[in-house]
């Protein structure tokens, strides 16, 4: 699977959006791009995923460039429950299984 | 809808003694469910591979032996910890695949474990 590079952290004011960046310049053409997103001691909560086309659902939109070299997590109006640690995965998705990097520690303050 | 659950929530336990940690998917049947432990501060590392009725798949660096997978039935999978000893303290965490034509993988919240 093809490796990502996020920010260590990043800060959002309470209210504004939160634009999360990840990088996978190695990303083949069959691999898809997953969000996931774990709160202190507890387990990863699935977000969104997709291929080329940029996504939405009720938590958040994923933007995917065109070459699908780089991605961003938008989370429309940050929450101080949306303070967590983002990790960005590439995977082909064919009962694979998830690498997981060091994410983006996102704090939202007040 | 994809709701995964862990039993129990945090253990603590005596060296050299089993603990058994149960997975269950609870509103949808998973033919391939996962196991990864996270140390304080650093990221989810995958441990196993379990796929409902069939041996389970380790990582390099995991003893099977020592961390026993039984996927018996299609919304539970079980990671025994066998002997365990102080540096088995961690996080362990289960996932669980909706179906194969989806590849979305959901979590428990975890297991904290302790071994004193």
């Amino acid at each position: 699977d093809a490796k990502t590079t996020q920010p260590t952290s990043m800060d959002c004011a309470e209210g504004r959006a939160a634009n999360l960046p990840c990088n996978h310049s190695t990303i083949s053409g069959n691999e898809y791009v997953y969000w996931y997103r774990q709160i202190h001691s507890q387990g990863p909560q699935y977000i969104i995923h997709g291929l080329k086309n940029n996504e939405t659902n009720e938590m958040a939109s994923l933007i995917i460039t065109e070459d699908r070299k780089s991605s961003t997590l938008i989370l429309p109006h940050a929450t101080l429950r949306d303070t967590a640690v983002y990790y960005c995965i590439v995977n082909t998705g064919t009962a694979s299984k998830l690498t997981f990097g060091t994410g983006t520690r996102l704090q939202v303050t007040l | 809808g994809a709701v995964v659950s862990q039993h129990p929530s945090r253990v603590i336990c005596k060296s050299g003694t089993s603990v058994k940690i149960e997975c269950r998917s609870l509103d949808f049947q998973a033919t391939t469910m996962f196991w990864y432990r996270q140390f304080p501060k650093q990221s989810l590392m995958l441990m196993a591979t379990s796929n409902e009725g069939s041996k389970a798949t380790y990582e390099q660096g995991v003893e099977k032996d020592k961390f026993l997978i039984n996927h018996a039935s299609l919304t539970l999978s079980t990671l025994t910890v066998t002997s365990a000893h102080p540096e088995d303290s961690s996080f362990y965490i289960c996932s669980a695949m909706v179906g194969p034509s989806t590849d979305t993988q959901y979590f428990g919240p975890g297991t904290r474990l302790t071994v004193l």
